[in-house]
């Protein structure tokens, strides 16, 4: 246990649904993130929030919508998905400028698109 | 564009040998530098951070840095079945947009 979770850990969802991946860090910290974990791929990140703002969004497609209330949730708003984005998404957070910028990941959600 | 480039693997060893995984970097301004290793179907988690050039020991792993040549590896002693991962190396950026930039990983196979 990291101190971070994720739901669901699994979802199959077709191309038209809407959902929504949750995570929750309980480590205080102020920075939290969204990567995406494609086969044979390096981990992508997707976006980055640092006291609930977003600053970093590595020209994700519009249809993945992230939304950060306070430091402790994001989440990942998916609708109109395409087969090609079935993945591992996990979620992570950090305490930037403490030193060492380490990184704690959630177990991720295995995301299959129809 | 900041990488970071890890051997193309995978890495097989047999038990007791000594695994060496390495990595470089672009962005010479790079200051943290993190090993993780991943399980199939888990999760990356932390198992050393080195700033530092020179080495890091923790117990039968050893990181090494070297900044002047963008190099960062990792070493297993007594490599046990355990071990048998993905090993991602990822680098610290700074300067305008800082993030963890990950490599593709290292597969690593421990034989009994």
């Amino acid at each position: 246990e990291t101190g971070v979770t994720q739901t669901p850990r699994h979802l199959v969802m077709g191309m038209t649904n809407k959902k929504s991946l949750k995570c929750e860090q309980h480590l205080g910290h102020n920075a939290m993130y969204w990567y995406k974990q494609s086969a044979k791929k390096p981990l992508e990140l997707m976006f980055v929030y640092n006291f609930k703002e977003q600053t970093e969004n590595n020209s994700v497609p519009s249809r993945f919508s992230p939304e950060c209330p306070n430091s402790s949730h994001l989440f990942l708003h998916l609708h109109t998905l395409q087969p090609e984005d079935s993945a591992l998404y996990l979620c992570a957070s950090s305490h930037p400028g403490q030193g060492d910028n380490e990184q704690f990941f959630g177990p991720g959600t295995r995301l299959t698109v129809l | 564009q900041k990488e970071v480039e890890q051997n193309s693997g995978p890495l097989s060893v047999p038990e007791g040998a000594i695994a060496s995984l390495n990595c470089t970097y672009s962005d010479r301004g790079s200051q943290s530098f993190f090993w993780y290793r991943q399980y199939s179907g888990k999760s990356p988690e932390l198992i050393m951070f080195i700033y530092s050039n020179g080495d890091k020991e923790d117990g039968r792993f050893t990181a090494q840095l070297n900044k002047a040549s963008q190099y960062v590896s990792l070493l297993i002693r007594d490599s046990q079945p355990s071990d048998s991962a993905t090993y991602l190396c990822a680098v610290y950026t700074q300067g305008g947009s800082e993030k963890l930039v990950f490599g593709k990983g290292m597969k690593l196979t421990v034989n009994p």
